[in-house]
């Protein structure tokens, strides 16, 4: 199986601040790498499919970048509702997430 | 619009069997596949397998094969999840999601079921 590491496993920031989290894929998964938000007692939310497309009605705030091993997921200027965990995906064979990035308040 | 809508919360002693539904509505059930994923209290996320809509292919994860089956209804558009011989450690909630052709991103989720496992 394809493992997924994401770092860091938590940050803290204000809104209005530009957050970069890194997810690193055990080997190559060319661009097949899906990034979730998930809000607590709530289901996942597909935000980024195919390591750089925004699905539909996705701020465009957020962005995904990234392929082969190494993949990030930048929002440009936080917003008070972008507070949540943040999962990796990927794709490229038996899907596997990464153990996620708690995005809290400063 | 697309949803897909859960059954509702399940306690089961451990040795019993649960059954989890998925309802789909809003779009082409056999056109995609449906992913079931769980998430144990406080952790993150687990794919359980995947199961085509349109001829009943299914893959399940390895440390689950032989407890698992998971189902399809075309009539009614329901995905069913069927976990046996149930553990403590599959006290979780599970999630249905439409499953996306070879990109295999998952675009929709139901709302998720707890299911408790408990003597």
């Amino acid at each position: 199986d394809i493992q997924m590491t994401q770092s860091p496993t938590s940050l803290s920031a204000s809104v209005g601040d530009r957050v970069t989290i890194t997810c690193r894929a055990s080997q190559s998964i060319s661009s097949y790498l899906n990034w979730y938000q998930q809000k607590p007692g709530n289901a996942p939310k597909l935000l980024i499919y195919a390591a750089s497309s925004l699905q539909s009605g996705v701020p465009s705030r957020f962005s995904g970048s990234g392929s082969g091993t190494d993949f990030t997921l930048t929002i440009s200027s936080l917003h008070p509702e972008d507070f949540a965990t943040y999962y990796c995906q990927q794709s490229y064979s038996t899907l596997t997430f990464g153990p996620g990035t708690t995005v809290d308040i400063k | 619009q697309v949803q897909l809508v859960q059954s509702g919360a399940e306690v089961k002693k451990p040795g019993a069997s649960v059954k989890v539904s998925c309802k789909a509505s809003g779009y082409k059930f056999t056109s995609y596949g449906i992913s079931w994923v769980r998430q144990a209290p406080g952790q993150g996320l687990e794919w359980m397998g995947w199961i085509s809509a349109y001829n009943g292919d299914a893959y399940y994860v390895q440390n689950l094969q032989g407890r698992v089956t998971m189902s399809t209804d075309t009539s009614t558009s329901t995905a069913h999840l069927h976990l046996r011989s149930l553990r403590s450690d599959d006290t979780a909630v599970y999630y249905c999601a439409r499953d996306v052709g070879e990109l295999r991103y998952l675009d929709y989720w139901g709302q998720g079921t707890l299911v408790t496992v408990s003597s």
